[in-house]
Order: C-alpha cells, then sequence, then structure tokens
C-alpha cells in the first residue's frame, strides 16, 4: 500500500538547471497538489489539479510546471533552478477537491539549490 | 498574507497531561478545518477535522473546538504520549487549503 511516492527525496542543483520531481499515487485520487514548505511559512499551493488532463495555479506558481497526463501521476518542473527555489517539497493526493477530503501527503522532497 | 496564523512555534507538556494547540484564521468562507501532523523525514498526516457548522469534533485523545465569532480553532490531546510529538499544522479550506506555520509539540516523560 504506497500511497503517495515521491522521488527523489534530495536533490542538490546549480542555479539555472532544470529538473522534475516525480509524484505518483496509487490510490485513484483525482485531486493532486504541489505544496512547498519554508521555515515559518507553513505549506504553501504551487499548482494542483482535480482530473488527468486539468491543472492550475496555487499560490506561488511562478517557476514551476505541472502536467497531468494520467490519474496517478503529477510531475512538478523546475525551469530554471533559482536559490528562492530551496524548499521541502510535497505533494499531496485526495478524493476530491472538497473541502472535508484530507489531504495523503508523500515523504517530501528536500531540494538545495546553490 | 497568511490568511491562517499558529502564533505558538512550540509546546512543551509532560506526559500525561493536556496538550493545547491553537490557530486563528482570517477568511471568513473556510468551511472546514483540518489538523496535520508530521514527524520529521515524513510527509504529514490527517488527524482531525471539525466542519465550520459544528463547534466540537471528538476522536479518541484528540479533540478539535471551533470558535467561528472569534474565528479561533485549538486541538486538545488528553492524555499527551511521547509520540504525540510531532509538527502540528492548523488548515482550513475554502477554494483551497491554507495551512499555518505549524507548532512543534514535545512530550516529556
Amino acid at each position: 500500500n504506497a500511497g503517495v511516492t515521491q522521488t527523489p527525496k534530495f536533490q542538490v542543483l546549480k542555479t539555472g538547471q532544470s529538473m522534475t520531481l516525480q509524484c505518483a499515487q496509487d490510490m485513484n485520487h483525482e485531486y493532486m497538489s504541489w505544496y512547498r514548505q519554508d521555515p515559518g511559512m507553513g505549506l504553501r499551493l504551487i499548482h494542483y489539479s482535480v482530473g488527468a488532463g486539468i491543472t492550475d495555479q496555487g499560490e506561488v506558481p511562478n517557476g514551476y510546471n505541472v502536467s497531468r497526463s494520467t490519474t496517478e501521476d503529477f510531475p512538478l518542473r523546475l525551469l530554471s533552478a533559482a536559490p528562492s527555489q530551496t524548499s521541502v517539497y510535497f505533494c499531496a493526493s485526495s478524493y476530491s477537491r472538497q473541502g472535508n477530503q484530507p489531504q495523503h501527503f508523500g515523504d517530501g522532497t528536500r531540494l538545495s539549490i546553490l | 498574507d497568511q490568511q491562517v496564523k499558529q502564533n505558538s512555534p512550540s509546546l512543551s507538556v509532560q506526559e500525561g497531561r493536556i496538550s493545547i494547540l491553537n490557530c486563528d484564521y482570517t477568511n471568513s468562507m473556510f468551511d472546514y478545518f483540518l489538523w496535520y501532523k508530521k514527524y520529521p523525514a515524513e510527509g504529514p498526516t490527517f488527524l482531525i477535522s471539525i466542519s465550520s457548522i459544528k463547534d466540537k469534533n471528538e476522536d479518541g485523545r484528540f479533540t478539535v473546538f471551533l470558535n467561528k465569532s472569534a474565528k479561533h480553532l485549538s486541538l486538545h490531546i488528553v492524555p499527551s504520549q511521547p509520540g504525540d510529538s510531532a509538527v502540528y499544522f492548523c488548515a482550513a479550506s475554502a477554494t483551497h487549503v491554507s495551512f499555518g506555520a505549524g507548532t512543534t509539540v514535545t512530550v516529556r516523560a
């Protein structure tokens, strides 16, 4: 029972490099989202998807792209890494977007941009 | 501008006593409130929630209280156990879910 799986767990990048953070869920959840966690800021929504082929921006989308070609996968792409993107990134999924649906989180990707 | 605030970054409590975590919010459109628990190197896990039409929800040792007029909610853990040592996030849902910055709870033996 894997739940939400994120890879890699750790990554160090140089400024200007690009990379993709992977996220997969095996619960057939329609709603998936990406958050970043920074000290003193809580979790902030980057992008979200309400189903395959549908994505939208969250609170802090600049510098990130997403796609949702299948129900299971929701990768997050950093286009040109900047030191301000150093953070811990969490992917989450839930049955629906409704507020009473608890989200299931992956264990996070710790990303450092030098 | 943070819509959900947890003003106490940390809380230390003795095993067996009550832990009270507080959360304030500004958006009156929030319709559900949730608490998540997070251990180091793991993702947050759902703990308990409450609808905006309720004022209390209880699940075992965990009780959440909602005071809509004060835009305030609290999580009570009774009795506190060593395994409760974690970071607790308050979250509120409207169009999206907004999270507080978290409170680190340490339960002392």
